[in-house]
């Protein structure tokens, strides 16, 4: 069965920081990795998508890289912001039929000004 | 596209009473997911259908909820009755043959008291 890590649980940075979030999978078997951001109350929005066949995926100052054979991902976020606050949270989807979708217990990130 | 549609947003019942929550899915999509948050638990996977019929339910909590599509583009989820420890964030997520990754709707907070 497939599980996800994330870590650190919980950061807190002042602003400008470079920051790096870390999350790990037990299964390299994965058809893609996608990481959200959730802000308090509101719903998952998607941030970035890593086919298994990729290395990283860019989105403004967002960078997310995958090496499928360690079971690891990294979403970089350069030059943060305290707008960047929220919970980042990774999930794995299965290669296999069932297009199965597993998450992280994510990572909640403080951006201090 | 209006993504995925959730109602209601917001749901308060009394212990006891049936309860549906329904999700409509972004149109050509074809794996629908819905999941459970809660601040002690994070998001719990409860059932995922694929091209209308569903693969896994074994996150169900218990004969109290089912979940149908009665078409390739709308499904409920339904509590009855419901209990007070059913009170959490209910999201729907679609998502086309995986290959796009997964679009989560804003959620249902559903509160039982």
């Amino acid at each position: 069965k497939q599980e996800v890590t994330q870590i650190p649980a919980a950061l807190s940075v002042p602003e400008g920081e470079n920051l790096v979030l870390n999350c790990s999978f037990t299964d390299s078997a994965i058809y893609n990795l996608q990481w959200f951001r959730q802000d308090p109350g509101k719903g998952l929005t998607s941030l970035l998508l890593i086919q298994s066949s990729q290395r990283e995926q860019t989105s403004g100052r967002l960078n997310a890289s995958l090496d499928k054979s360690s079971g690891r991902s990294t979403l970089y976020i350069a030059a943060s912001q305290p707008g960047d606050s929220a919970t980042y949270l990774c999930a794995v989807t299965d290669n296999n039929a069932g297009n199965m979708l597993t998450f992280g217990g994510g990572t909640r990130l403080m951006v201090k000004p | 596209d209006a993504g995925v549609i959730q109602s209601p947003r917001h749901e308060v019942t009394e212990m006891g009473q049936e309860v549906t929550l329904r999700c409509k899915l972004i149109s050509g999509h074809n794996s629908l997911f819905w999941y459970r948050q809660t601040m002690m638990r994070g998001l719990e996977l409860l059932i995922y259908f694929n091209n209308n019929v569903p693969i896994d339910d074994s996150g169900m909590p218990e004969d109290r909820f089912s979940a149908k599509m009665p078409n390739a583009s709308f499904s409920t989820l339904k509590i009855q009755p419901s209990e007070p420890r059913d009170s959490a964030v209910y999201f729907c997520a679609s998502s086309r043959d995986r290959v796009q990754g997964y679009t989560f709707g804003s959620g249902t907070r559903l509160t039982v008291v």
